[in-house]
């Protein structure tokens, strides 16, 4: 079965840094790419950045580009999110999502990161 | 940059049809996948590549594409579809989603 669980979200001030992991289990996760996605309150799904199965390909969306980093570590099957100067737009679920039958066939359930003061 | 368009709601009576559609320029080059989310879960897919069902999903659902457009079919709508559905497709630059559409089975 395949599992996908974030952690690592919190509440963290504005301009601080939190890194996000995500563990996955029931794949060969050196096969895939991941995705990570955002959801603030209320709001709709926002693409944040993607990472291909040997970390060649990267890319991220334009509002977290320059403040976050993605990588991954096949040899412990995990994914994570490195989030420098927070700001308050930042604030939303978290969800990592594996890329296969489409961008995001499987999802975890996703950890909250709030900015706030 | 890219973006995909979507009504943001539609209502549907119990056990009829209805479509939930998804416009954008990257739909001419990349199929659409529609995704499922009930307050308080995370996304599922429902509808992948031409027309296609993770294993799992019921298949009243059903996905089709003309031009710009994508479009999620429900035939025979449940209770259990009230949900908000999201379109996204790949673009040139990465991923793009739609301003998702809030499903009300009445």
């Amino acid at each position: 079965e395949v599992q996908l669980v974030e952690s690592g979200g919190g509440l963290v001030k504005p301009g601080g840094s939190l890194r996000l992991s995500c563990a996955a289990s029931g794949f060969t996760f050196s096969s895939y790419s991941m995705n990570w996605v955002r959801q603030a309150p209320g709001k709709g799904l926002e693409w944040v950045s993607s990472i291909s199965s040997s970390s060649s390909y990267i890319y991220y969306a334009d509002s977290v580009k320059g403040r976050f980093t993605i990588s991954r570590d096949n040899a412990k099957n995990s994914l994570y999110l490195q989030m420098n100067s927070l700001r308050a737009e930042d604030t939303a679920v978290y969800y990592c999502a594996r890329d296969g039958l489409a961008t995001g066939d499987y999802w975890g359930q996703g950890t909250l990161v709030t900015v706030s003061s | 940059s890219s973006e995909l368009t979507q009504d943001p709601a539609v209502s549907v009576a119990l056990g009829q049809t209805v479509r939930i559609t998804c416009q954008g320029d990257s739909l001419r080059s990349y199929y659409a996948s529609w995704y499922q989310q009930k307050p308080g879960q995370a996304p599922v897919l429902v509808i992948y590549g031409k027309n296609n069902r993770p294993s799992g999903i019921p298949d009243r659902f059903s996905g089709s594409s003309s031009g710009n457009t994508a479009s999620l079919t429900i035939t025979g709508a449940q209770a259990e579809d009230e949900a908000d559905y999201y379109c996204n497709s790949r673009d040139s630059s990465g991923i793009i989603f739609g301003g998702g559409t809030k499903l009300t089975v009445l």
